[in-house]
């Protein structure tokens, strides 16, 4: 079946400065492909949406120039976390929609902590 | 805002079938009913989706009032592997059409 693959599953940086996610639909094409962030004990909270060739629609209240969201090709997506702090800590989920089957597949997830 | 209601958590014993609900009562004609679980520590998992008529996978069946109002997932043959939080989502179907997830259900399978 559809699979959305996510890279690294985990990442440890320093304050201060930038890491990316890159996610990926393996065999299909994605236009739309969706970020999340969730904290422990606590449900998926969409950041943004990422439209292939054009700038990502961010959900209310997340910070646009923070999260800097790249949509190049049909099959990626990555999201840069800049100047991360510790709160900034979390699980980041992508996910993107298989059109052809209407459904929406998930990342396997990203942890990123931030020391 | 998510648009379900589902129970904060749900027992079951290890193969029995394990029932899940969800209201949906402000749900549009043309929204769906999408069914995730999340295991600890992973990205959701799809499972099952419909829009009127009850629908059946390898992993699960959905059946959807006929009012829509509401909607069961069931799981025939519960395994501890199905320990998860379940995720019912109503949402369009369209290329840019986003799912808001909402606190989902708990199910503990019990051995």
């Amino acid at each position: 079946g559809a699979v959305v693959s996510q890279h690294p599953s985990r990442v440890i940086c320093k304050s201060g400065t930038s890491v990316k996610i890159e996610c990926r639909s393996l065999d299909f094409q994605a236009t739309t492909m969706f970020w999340y962030r969730q904290f422990p004990k606590q449900s998926l909270m969409l950041m943004a949406t990422s439209n292939e060739g054009s700038k990502a629609t961010y959900e209310q209240g997340v910070e646009k120039d923070k999260f800097l969201i790249n949509h190049a090709s049909l099959t990626l997506s990555t999201l840069t976390v800049t100047s991360a702090h510790p709160e900034d800590s979390s699980f980041y989920i992508c996910s993107a929609r298989d059109q052809q089957a209407s459904t929406i597949y998930f990342g396997e997830g990203s942890w990123l902590t931030v020391v | 805002d998510a648009k379900t209601t589902q129970p904060t958590s749900m027992d079951c014993a290890e193969g029995r079938a394990a029932n899940l609900p969800c209201n949906h009562s402000t749900i549009s004609g043309n929204e769906y009913v999408y069914w995730y679980r999340q295991i600890h520590s992973q990205g959701p998992q799809y499972i099952i989706h419909g829009l009127k008529n009850n629908e059946t996978n390898e992993m699960a069946s959905l059946i959807i009032t006929e009012d829509r109002k509401s909607s069961t997932l069931i799981l025939p043959h519960a395994t501890l592997r199905d320990t998860a939080v379940y995720y019912c989502i109503v949402s369009l179907v369209g290329a840019t059409n986003k799912l808001i997830f909402g606190t989902g259900t708990l199910l503990a399978v019990q051995p």
